[in-house]
């Protein structure tokens, strides 16, 4: 059982939009910002999105982070079937001490 | 383009050491935060714990017991002990570069390596 929640599936047509939510509490995502990971199994997952909302150099602006209160988001648009992987959360639980991650959410583009 | 592979023996026997070791290529060791992350199959990432470049640790403490980091900075390369392992040990294991801005995340991962513990 993951500390943060996602959805275990989305899925959505190709040139579409999505959006993957990611519910935690006040000590992990209430007060402590979340990044983003995208992941083929078998390859390194990618980071996406950190500080809530912040691309890497590289990551098209299709990505976009977002946080209300103790949950974030990410959302993809101009869906393509190359988006298609894994998708995970994540952030500092300050009262476990720990990095915590979601479940994660398998993206389908139909 | 910093890289991490990760190397070790895919089998371990239950209550022994699983020991990994990662390497960075394309960037130095030095000046930064490394982790291992895994991931048991059909389930999601489990932070392990970090290891600085300077020797200092920080470790998951639901595992705090069982691990040691170390990191080798001339061969830019750090390691991963996790004792008394059991079947619940068996996963996919990344190392990752820890960076931190309002929280830790982490900006490159190694494609990880699949560690079994069975007899």
């Amino acid at each position: 059982q993951s500390v943060l929640t996602q959805p275990p599936s989305v899925s959505a047509a190709p040139g579409q939009k999505v959006t993957i939510s990611c519910s935690g509490s006040s000590s992990n995502i209430g007060n402590n910002y979340v990044s983003w990971y995208q992941h083929l199994p078998g390859t390194a997952p990618k980071l996406l999105i950190y500080d809530n909302n912040k691309r890497p150099s590289g990551i098209p602006d299709r990505f976009s982070g977002s946080k209300s209160g103790t949950s974030a988001t990410l959302g993809i648009t101009g869906l393509q079937t190359g988006d298609e992987a894994d998708y995970y959360c994540g952030t500092w639980d300050s009262s476990l001490t720990t990095v915590v991650f979601g479940g994660g959410t398998k993206l389908t583009v139909l | 383009q910093v890289q991490l592979q990760e190397s070790g023996p895919g089998l371990v026997k239950p209550s022994e050491t699983l020991s990994l070791t990662c390497t960075v290529s394309g960037g130095s060791i030095s000046s930064y935060y490394w982790s291992w992350i895994r991931q048991p199959p059909g389930k999601g990432l489990e932070w392990i714990g970090y290891i600085y470049y300077s020797g200092s640790a920080n470790y998951n403490p639901s595992l705090k017991s069982r691990v040691t980091m170390s990191v080798d900075t001339s061969k830019n390369q750090f390691s991963l002990k996790l004792s008394s392992v059991t079947a619940a040990d068996t996963a996919v294991y990344f190392c990752a570069r820890q960076r931190y801005s309002g929280s830790y995340y982490f900006d490159y991962w190694g494609q990880g390596t699949l560690v079994t513990v069975s007899s």
